[in-house]
């Protein structure tokens, strides 16, 4: 248990359909990231946030996804109009840096399956 | 897209013996990382060199860099059972010119290790 926590772990929907994921990083760190994680392939880069200020978007991360840290605390990543291409493993990351980043802690991940 | 490529896919060996696993990424990093995978622990931190770096050990590990051949190992010695796993290399690239970087890492497709006992 690394101290990231993600809810649900579980999560099967329906094409259309929105999702939303939550990720509680450890608590004095500053930097929180999004991954997503398709089988047989290493984690790639969606989002990240140094506190509460979203600071950098891949290009995978179209309109239909909105990611989102309140007071620089928990975070949640929301999926609207649900694709079938979205089923993947979602994964969070955060880590204590300041200035250059270094080893990031992640959660055991939400793995979405769209239906 | 992800930047490394991961060498071998797949590797399989006997409890006790040596595995190596190579990574070779394209631009100019911060820093290159090492993490393991399984499904018990998910993703798990294992070793950072930086790029003002050449080699690194931590316990069984050994992590050496070539900035001039970018490209960079990671070498389990004595291995155990319990190190079956996937193993991810990410670089850590300069985010502007000035050399900022905020952590944003870009993972290889990593190397399934086997270890038999």
């Amino acid at each position: 248990d690394t101290g990231v926590s993600q809810d649900p772990r579980h999560k099967i929907t329906k094409r259309g359909q929105n999702v939303t994921f939550r990720c509680d990083p450890i608590s004095e760190h500053n930097r929180l990231y999004w991954y997503r994680q398709t089988l047989g392939q290493g984690p790639e880069f969606l989002t990240y946030f140094q506190n509460e200020a979203q600071l950098e978007k891949s290009r995978l991360l179209s309109d239909r996804f909105s990611a989102e840290r309140p007071k620089g605390s928990f975070s949640t990543l929301e999926i609207q109009r649900t694709e079938q291409g979205d089923s993947a493993m979602y994964l969070c990351a955060s880590s204590l840096v300041w200035g250059q980043g270094g080893e990031q802690y992640f959660g055991p991940g939400t793995r979405l399956t769209v239906t | 897209s992800q930047q490394g490529e991961e060498d071998p896919q797949a590797l399989s060996i006997q409890e006790g013996e040596n595995a190596t696993m190579n990574c070779s990424y394209k631009t100019s990093i911060n820093n290159l990382q090492w993490y393991r995978q399984n499904s018990g622990r998910g993703l798990v931190h294992l070793i950072l060199i930086r790029s003002n770096e050449r080699e690194k050990h931590s316990g069984r590990l050994r992590v050496t860099l070539d900035t001039s051949k970018k490209s960079s190992s990671l070498l389990i010695t004595a291995s155990r059972a319990a190190d079956t796993a996937s193993y991810f290399c990410a670089e850590e690239s300069p985010t502007n010119a000035g050399g900022t970087s905020y952590g944003k890492l870009t993972f290889g497709q990593g190397t399934i290790l086997t270890v038999h006992p």
